[in-house]
């Protein structure tokens, strides 16, 4: 199995829809990271997690909805999304808590989500 | 300010030939880390090579090879000898210790077509 896994890799929804997204990671890291990408932007992070504990939120709307439930799964609840919303959504994960900057992260291949 | 600036949006070059992908950054830390990124079409983010701020010896792997310069905050990355599996989308990012969290600011990238 690969190091850091993510289903569905392609999903379309309505914007009245309720969906959820899926990584796994098969490293034995401790933290665990969602991040955004969309055209002609940065990759933005969203949520960071240490030992199943939300450390980072970076003011993401509430319609985006973390959940850890151990060091190794992490899913992403999606509900009233917005066109805007349409992006590349990306899971990494790191060895250690990655204070102090210098864990590397790795990534899963993403999720292409549009939403309609 | 943006932290990572990768000012070649988009590069062509022809199969053998030599490419170099510009990285400058800014940061008030003394200790910091930067990485390259590879994103081939599948998505993927494959991790290249993580420096910190204090080792300036610059790095050979294979084909790819990576110039850190302290003086002009640049950690530029050339690949020798081009192939058609290079052609991917390249980031550079930076870490800092001093935020004392896990964000790696990423550049916009630099899209690498190499032309068989």
């Amino acid at each position: 199995e690969t190091g850091v896994t993510q289903t569905p890799r392609h999903l379309v929804m309505g914007m009245t829809n309720k969906k959820s997204l899926k990584c796994e990671q098969h490293l034995g890291h401790n933290a665990m990271y969602w991040y955004k990408q969309s055209a002609k932007k940065p990759l933005e992070l969203m949520f960071v997690y240490n030992f199943k504990e939300q450390t980072e939120n970076n003011s993401v709307p509430s319609r985006f909805s973390p959940e850890c439930p151990n060091s190794s799964h992490l899913f992403l609840h999606l509900h009233t999304l917005q066109p805007e919303d349409s992006a590349l959504y990306l899971c990494a994960s790191s060895q250690g808590t990655g204070r102090g900057g210098r864990d590397t992260q790795y990534f899963g291949p993403g999720t292409r989500l549009t939403v309609l | 300010a943006q932290k990572v600036t990768q000012a070649q949006t988009e590069i062509s070059v022809v199969e053998k030939e030599d490419v170099t992908l510009d990285c400058v950054y800014e940061t008030r830390d003394t200790t910091y880390y930067l990485f390259w990124y590879k994103q081939p079409p599948s998505g993927e983010l494959v991790f290249l090579i993580r420096r910190n701020s204090f080792d300036e010896q610059n790095e050979i792997s294979g084909r790819y090879s990576w110039n850190f310069q302290k003086s002009t905050s640049s950690f530029n990355f050339t690949i020798t000898a081009s192939q058609v599996v290079d052609s991917a989308v390249y980031f550079c990012a930076l870490s800092e210790a001093g935020t004392g969290a896990n964000n790696l600011f990423f550049g916009t990238g630099t899209r690498l077509t190499v032309i068989p």
